[in-house]
């Protein structure tokens, strides 16, 4: 099974909090992209990691991937109502195309 | 930025039918995919193309399903035969190269199919 497990399912926090969302494998992640989705629309590409270890961030969003490339975190800070929406994390894993895990919904509470 | 545009945004059809989704990928990608979403639910792979042939389909994409890329410029889905099941947001995505892991795949709006 290609199967990417995120969690949580959903979140909902209060404008100005931290929060981390988690992507799993039971294989080796290749590649990892962090999406995010607007309800009705296309997915936004955020962030790309490849290697163990590596860490990425743009503005208050920050993305790692662990040493085993197994899991990825994706982490705000002081989160804003304009970062509400669907996370997803795309997977490159060996011999298949891009799978997507289930998705976090995010709501920012003003 | 170049961008993924797909066509029509909205298409209602009736059971039985046949709708073709169409797609305009980045002019100099390689790598053509058609995902599916429907509501409420996960966003799940359909079918990759590369060098003008299916270089992977999932078990969604049965022979009612079908993609072609009959110019250099537009990639086509055609659902032969549509069924209930088939209301969905399909999303066209492209991506430079696959090989070495790090071209992401940039996503089009969606085309919302209606089967009634």
């Amino acid at each position: 099974s290609q199967e990417l497990e995120q969690s949580p399912q959903s979140l909902i926090v209060q404008e100005g909090k931290n929060l981390t969302i988690n992507c799993t494998s039971s294989k080796t992640l290749y590649g990892l992209y962090w999406y995010k989705q607007k309800y009705g629309e296309g997915l936004i590409f955020l962030m790309m990691l490849q290697k163990g270890g590596e860490e990425k961030s743009h503005e208050k969003i920050t993305a790692k991937l662990d040493e085993k490339k197994q899991q990825s975190s994706l982490h705000i800070t002081a989160s804003q109502p304009s970062h509400a929406g669907i996370y997803l994390c795309g997977a490159d894993l060996q011999g298949y195309d891009m799978r997507f895990g289930a998705g976090t919904r995010l709501t920012v509470k003003p | 930025e170049p961008e993924v545009t797909q066509t029509p945004s909205h298409q209602v059809t009736q059971m039985g039918q046949e709708v073709i989704l169409r797609c305009v990928p980045i002019s100099n990608h390689l790598y053509f995919y058609w995902y599916r979403q429907i509501l409420g639910q996960k966003v799940e792979f359909l079918v990759s193309f590369y060098n003008n042939e299916i270089s992977e389909k999932s078990e969604i994409f049965d022979d009612q399903f079908s993609v072609e890329r009959p110019d250099g410029s537009n990639f086509t889905l055609k659902i032969r035969s549509t069924k209930l099941e088939d209301s969905a947001m399909y999303f066209c995505a492209s991506r430079w190269e696959r090989e070495n892991y790090n071209s992401p795949l940039h996503f089009g709006n969606g085309t919302r199919l209606t089967v009634t």
